[in-house]
């Protein structure tokens, strides 16, 4: 069974720029979350979607966004990007059931850059 | 605020001998755990859950123990392989309603031969 593939694995931007990240998530899998890592903040969530929909939303600014295909293939946008941005940006898809949470399963990551 | 503390930044153990690494959490709603293992360069891989009804749960050589009372768990690796050697995050939700994760600042394990 193929695992979260994130693509590009790596991506380099300008200040000013905005970058669109994809996930495809493990088949059957209907929730995606995505997450930043960086030195400092450790992993921070940023969003998940289920069933197309934003279901959840952590504390970044509007210039983060996202969205979720009826594949269950999700895209993540930063617009604007900024220097403190670059970071590893994890995607996670999970087997979402009526019992409650399951483990999630993470991607290899996209390593923005700004510069 | 920190909701899930992992106060070592690292750990060295000696091959064969008793891992255990420590997490503590300030959010009475968290009611799910995972421990994820983290190699340079890869996604964090699931390692073991706990919901907050059970307090111990074993795989393999994995044990995660639980104690509500003090919002603390552990993660207990035996015996501890050279291939053990990663970063280690706690993670925590609340509710059964979404997978929106917390994750600790992660714990870094190094195995010695």
């Amino acid at each position: 069974k193929a695992g979260v593939t994130q693509t590009p694995r790596y991506l380099i931007k300008t200040r000013g720029q905005q970058v669109t990240l994809s996930c495809s998530p493990i088949s059957g899998h209907r929730s995606v979350s995505w997450y930043q890592q960086t030195p400092g903040q450790g992993l921070q969530f940023l969003f998940e979607y289920f069933s197309e929909t934003q279901r959840n939303k952590g504390n970044f600014p509007g210039r983060f966004s996202g969205r979720q295909f009826s594949n269950s293939r999700s895209e993540m946008n930063v617009s604007t990007l900024e220097l403190g941005d670059s970071a590893l940006y994890l995607c996670a898809s999970s087997l979402d059931t009526f019992r409650g949470m399951t483990e999630a399963f993470f991607g290899q990551g996209t390593r923005l850059t700004v510069v | 605020d920190q909701q899930v503390k992992q106060n070592s930044p690292s750990l060295s153990v000696q091959e064969g001998r008793i891992s255990i690494l420590n997490c503590d959490y300030t959010n009475s709603m968290f009611d799910y755990f995972l421990w994820y293992k983290k190699y340079p360069a890869e996604g964090p891989t699931f390692l073991i859950s706990i919901s907050s009804i059970k307090d111990k749960n074993e795989d393999g050589r994995f044990t995660v123990f639980l104690n509500k009372s003090a919002k603390h768990l552990s993660l207990h690796i035996v015996p501890s392989q050279p291939g053990d050697s990663a970063v280690y995050f706690c993670a925590a939700s609340a509710g059964n309603y979404g997978q929106n994760f917390v994750f600790g600042p992660g714990t870094r394990l190094s195995v010695l031969p």
